[in-house]
């Protein structure tokens, strides 16, 4: 399969936990996005990266929510100190900057976070 | 990027053509209308784009205003396979391309 995957599928933990989430995405794609999506709602933008570049964050993305995508391939997400609020599904995207016009961005699975 | 509405819920026949409209009257001149749409528990799938011509490709067609304030995406023979929320969003060539979603529109293909 290769498309994006994300790990882990589902995630359930206390409040005040710290959460890592991965995602790896398309081999040749440069670009790599996540998205927060709660229940009922569109998917929210957070961050995303070009190569290893974190090059906008979001406002909705605080400083408990850290991005990292080290060697330019898979990324991280990471949430500290979790509150209940956090709770939603954490999806990931990527696409090929190269392609500016036909730009589509493929999805993983995501992640679903319950944040007891 | 320009603000889209779309309604709420729409319904369609099996095997009959399904046309999902979606308002984006702010879009400016250099912001393509994109569509996606979810199926229940995956994440988003690409369906469409265009910036002011008519599009055709294997999933969908995709009609464009020619002032460009709205579109509309046509599932041409909808299966219930089709079920799903779509999103339409519009996107700038600069930056980074992030997608903007609504609500969506949960379209229900019914035999």
């Amino acid at each position: 399969d290769t498309g994006v995957s994300q790990d882990p599928r589902h995630k359930i933990t206390k409040r005040g936990q710290n959460v890592t989430f991965r995602c790896d995405p398309i081999s040749e794609h440069n670009r790599l996005y996540w998205y927060r999506q709660t229940l009922g709602q569109g998917p929210e933008f957070l961050t995303y990266f070009q190569n290893e570049a974190q090059l906008e964050k979001s406002r909705l993305l605080s400083d408990r929510f850290s991005a990292e995508r080290p060697k330019g391939s898979f990324s991280t997400l990471e949430i500290q100190r979790t509150e209940q609020g956090d709770s939603a599904m954490y999806l990931c995207a990527s696409s090929l900057k190269e392609r500016v016009i036909g730009n589509e961005q493929f999805f993983g699975p995501g992640t679903r976070l319950t944040v007891l | 990027d320009a603000k889209t509405t779309q309604p709420p819920s729409m319904d369609c026949a099996e095997g009959r053509a399904a046309n999902l409209p979606c308002n984006h009257s702010t879009i400016s001149g250099n912001e393509y209308v994109y569509w996606y749409r979810q199926i229940h528990s995956q994440g988003p799938q690409y369906i469409i784009h265009g910036l002011k011509n008519n599009e055709t490709n294997e999933m969908a067609s995709l009609i464009i205003t020619e002032d460009r304030k709205s579109s509309t995406l046509i599932l041409p023979h909808a299966t219930l396979r089709d079920t799903a929320v779509y999103y339409c969003s519009a996107i700038s060539t600069g930056g980074g391309n992030k997608l903007t979603f609504g609500t969506g529109t949960q379209l229900k293909v019914e035999l």
